[in-house]
């Protein structure tokens, strides 16, 4: 079964420095799609950048990368220049393979990071 | 372009109790997904609706249905309601694709129950 592995319940950076978010993923399908997402206080969940399994380039999006590390099923988020409005939930998460003619989208989240940002 | 929209808010329950709770996609989708997020945990994913159909379910006990209109706005109706189903629910939008190509899906703000 998919699973989403992200080890750091909590982490902090100063504004402006960069920060790595972890992620693994554990799945036996050869196609899939990886997200991370960005969860305020508020509640709502933020799309931030989107991977598929066979991109050869990882995704970037502003501020955002991704390093994706299919051999190692790693799909760790990079924010660079971080700022205070970062401060959030983060959470990586992967689509699952099935459904309507093999599309679906049911996505598999993590447990989640909390990032805060230091002034 | 409005986005995803959630009613309620917020909510309080009592145990036994029935709730219905409503979303509205964003303009131009037609599939909409409902995860539960309890405290410090990621959503889990309840179920999808396409085409007015339940296409594809998560781990959740028969209490937990839906239903979704001709406007694609969707419904998750729980019964019996327990004190372990205190938790945000998510609501999804996005655009079905026979080749599973597109990746857009918009979350709405959440409904907050509490069951007491």
């Amino acid at each position: 079964a998919q699973k989403i592995t992200q080890t750091q319940p909590g982490m902090f950076v100063q504004e402006k420095e960069a920060v790595t978010l972890d992620c693994t993923y554990d799945t036996s399908d050869q196609s899939y799609g990886l997200f991370w997402y960005k969860q305020p206080s508020s509640g709502e969940m933020i799309f931030l950048i989107y991977q598929g399994s066979y991109d050869e380039q990882n995704a970037t999006e502003g501020r955002y990368s991704l390093n994706f590390q299919k051999a190692r099923k790693s799909a760790n988020l990079v924010i660079s220049a971080s700022q205070l409005g970062d401060s959030a939930m983060y959470f990586c998460a992967m689509r699952e393979w099935g459904g309507i003619g093999g599309a679906t989208n049911k996505l598999i989240f993590g447990t989640g990071t909390l990032l805060a940002v230091q002034p | 372009d409005a986005g995803v929209t959630q009613s309620p808010t917020h909510l309080i329950k009592t145990r036994g109790q029935q709730v219905t709770l409503r979303c509205s996609p964003k303009s131009g989708h037609d599939t909409v997904s409902w995860y539960q997020q309890a405290l410090g945990q990621g959503p889990q994913f309840i179920f999808q609706y396409y085409e007015e159909e339940e296409r594809q379910r998560g781990n959740f006990p028969d209490r937990f249905s839906g239903h979704q209109f001709p406007n694609y706005s969707s419904e998750l109706n729980v019964n019996a309601l327990l004190l372990g189903d205190s938790a945000l629910y998510l609501c999804a939008s996005s655009l079905a694709s026979l080749a599973g190509l597109t990746y857009e899906q918009y979350f709405g703000p959440g409904t907050r129950l509490t069951v007491t």
